[in-house]
């Protein structure tokens, strides 16, 4: 299995706050993911990268924004939480068309 | 209409039965079929990948794609217990720069001692 992990595992937090999630890698893999995953909706692409500093928007990308510095890290920023987007945050990576997940992040915005 | 569809289940069947999951895609333009397998609060393990139609076999694992009929299945023998998951199905397509997934919504499997 591709080594990836990310932190936090579990978080609460209030509306209005800014939150970032971290994803990180380390099979120096090219392709980049970040998903939702929601009863009746599966998982969704938010954004994803293509390399250093190429990113692009997914299906849900509206209150969200990523960065890409370094190839093994992959940062998503929720820029004002809203209880909309209390969810499990799945990240992935990719060396060309399949991907490995990570374990996951719980978010609750309260 | 959904791109992927996938029957939610849930699914339950005695152990040593054969497992038949199933769906059906609308995107001629899919490249990739994948099935993963999801136990409750963990993320999605990749179970297998193929890129043409036809079987592939892995184990006690079957994976089938028909993409004259926007059709795949994935095929468990011998089931056992710990099979009891959740098995996503999910299709590839090159689009602005990367390989994306689309996911069916999951079928929830349980095996029955």
């Amino acid at each position: 299995d591709a080594g990836i992990t990310q932190s936090p595992r579990h978080k609460v937090t209030e509306t209005g706050t800014p939150v970032t999630l971290r994803c990180h890698q380390t099979e120096n893999h090219r392709y980049m993911y970040w998903y939702r995953q929601d009863p009746g909706h599966g998982l969704r692409l938010i954004h994803y990268s293509y390399g250093v500093k190429d990113t692009d928007k997914g299906e849900v990308s509206d209150g969200y924004s990523v960065s890409r510095s370094k190839t093994e890290d992959f940062l998503l920023t929720l820029e004002s939480a809203t209880s909309s987007q209390t969810s499990v945050y799945f990240c992935a990576s990719s060396p060309s068309y399949e991907q490995y997940f990570g374990p996951g992040t719980r978010l609750t915005v309260t | 209409q959904k791109e992927v569809e996938q029957d939610p289940g849930p699914l339950s069947v005695p152990e040593g039965a054969i497992v038949s999951l199933n769906c059906t895609y609308s995107n001629s333009a899919f490249q990739y079929f994948m099935w993963y397998r999801q136990y409750s609060r963990k993320g999605p393990e990749l179970l297998m990948y193929t890129y043409s139609s036809g079987n592939k076999e892995d184990g006690r694992f079957t994976a089938q794609v028909d993409k004259s009929s926007k059709y795949i299945s994935l095929f468990i023998r011998d089931s056992q217990p710990s099979d009891s998951a959740t098995y996503l199905c999910a299709m590839s397509a090159f689009v602005q720069g990367a390989q994306k997934l689309v996911f069916g919504q999951g079928t929830r499997l349980t095996i029955n001692p």
